[in-house]
């Protein structure tokens, strides 16, 4: 139980374009799920938490009118990447919570090339 | 900011046990000690968490000091397959009823043949 996907898991697209991330709780309803972002040879970083139906909270530093997130229901939330430009590129990891006591379940990642 | 002091990194010999050292020295009494890892290019996987009490399941024992400032992750026999990066992880409040994990650098654990 409590597997976490993710879509696509590799994703290629030009600069200026948008894309669109989708992370699922296969087995599980999810009330927190999380994004964070993994450059090379470096930790993840947490780019935003958010609850089903609630906007999400972003870390400092973070444009939230870049990274769009949404979570309209308990097995499914998207983070869209507008405008995407070489900087951007990185491993997106998200991850699921079914409570605030419980522990977070990982996707496998998405790993975004922008040319 | 990560809350916990991690060695780089490790090795060990495969089928001995590996132990990683994690310090946390400005714990508060109510936040949990969370122990994930990362194998290359994949999304990182629970292994084991605590409060005050040592714990263990079916990969791994974490045991806590008594104050609380430091712990250890036990794997009993590693296997080559248990190369990755480990976190150690203190996991905190941050709103309303939200709790977020702030990953560190970890250690790198390298089970050698």
């Amino acid at each position: 139980g409590a597997v976490v996907s993710q879509h696509p898991s590799r994703v290629i697209c030009k600069s200026g374009t948008s894309v669109k991330i989708e992370c699922r709780s296969l087995d599980f309803q999810a009330t927190t799920m999380f994004w964070y972002r993994q450059f090379p040879k470096q930790s993840l970083m947490l780019m935003a938490t958010s609850n089903e139906g609630s906007k999400a909270t972003y870390e400092q530093g973070v444009e939230k009118d870049k990274f769009l997130i949404n979570h309209a229901s308990l097995t499914l939330s998207t983070l869209t990447v507008t405008s995407a430009h070489p900087e951007d590129s990185s491993f997106y990891i998200c991850s699921a919570s079914r409570g605030a006591e419980i522990e977070q379940f990982f996707g496998p990642g998405t790993r975004l090339t922008v040319l | 900011d990560a809350k916990t002091t991690q060695p780089p990194s490790m090795d060990c010999a495969e089928g001995r046990a590996a132990n990683l050292p994690c310090n946390h020295s400005t714990i508060s009494g109510n936040e949990y000690v969370y122990w994930y890892r990362q194998i290359h290019s994949q999304g990182p996987q629970y292994i084991i968490h605590g409060l005050k009490n040592n714990e263990t399941n079916e990969m791994a024992s974490l045991i806590i000091t008594e104050d609380r400032k430091s712990s250890t992750l036990i794997l009993p026999h590693a296997t080559l397959r248990d190369t990755a990066v480990y976190y150690c992880i203190v996991r905190v409040f941050s709103g309303g009823s939200n709790y977020k994990l702030t990953f560190g650098k970890g250690t790198l654990l390298t089970v050698n043949p």
